[in-house]
């Protein structure tokens, strides 16, 4: 029972390069989401996917973009790395896009961005 | 002004004792109510799900809602030092969830 799948765990990057942050679910789940966890920020949605082929911002999309590869995956990649990117990075997925089904996280990514 | 307000704590308090967690919000069109537990280094996990306003039991768990008052509560009954993560308030109107930033709670044997 794998549920979210998230790589790498761990990631350190230097300012200026890019990376792409994977994720997959195989719990059939149509929406899937991003979201970056800074101390004393709590949880931010950077991006969401209500549906496979879709893709919307979050509170916090700057300077980064996703892609729904399809049902199972959802990635997100930073393009040109800035220290302020160094956060935890969840990835999450949900049945029906609705408040009334379980969300379920994955693991996470620590990453730092020098 | 956040939607979701959650005081970060740290809370600590001893082995047994009832913990009292709480968020306000501001948006009243939030209709499902959720609290999460996280442990250090993992992603958090749900605990308690709600719609209406009230309470629900899970074993020592009890969560508890207020619409009118825009305030939500999760109380954990006899606490153990296994309770000891960061709680989150979540809640939503239908597709994102909103969280609240995460009380730190510490329970000492």
């Amino acid at each position: 029972n794998a549920g979210v799948t998230q790589t790498p765990k761990f990631q350190v990057l230097k300012t200026g390069q890019s990376m792409t942050l994977q994720c997959a679910q195989d719990m059939n789940h149509n929406s899937m989401y991003w979201y970056r966890q800074d101390p004393g920020m709590g949880l931010r949605l950077i991006y969401y996917s209500a549906s496979e082929g879709t893709t919307d911002k979050g509170e916090v999309p700057n300077g980064y973009n996703v892609s729904r590869l399809n049902k199972r995956e959802f990635s997100l990649r930073l393009e040109s790395a800035a220290p302020s990117q160094t956060s935890v990075y969840f990835c999450a997925s949900i049945k029906g896009g609705t408040g009334e089904e379980k969300l379920f996280f994955g693991s996470g990514t620590q990453l730092s961005v020098l | 002004q956040k939607e979701v307000e959650q005081d970060p704590g740290p809370l600590s308090v001893p082995e047994g004792a009832i913990v009292s967690l709480n968020c306000t919000y501001s948006n009243s069109a939030f209709q499902y109510f959720m609290w999460y537990r996280q442990y250090s280094r993992k992603g958090p996990e749900l605990l308690m799900y709600t719609y209406s306003s009230g309470n629900k039991e899970d074993g020592r768990f009890t969560a508890q809602v207020d619409k009118s008052s825009k305030y939500i509560s999760l109380f954990i009954r006899d606490s153990q030092p296994s309770d000891s993560a960061t709680y989150l308030c979540a809640m939503t109107t239908g597709y994102a969830l909103n969280f609240g930033k995460g009380t730190s709670l510490l329970v000492t044997p």
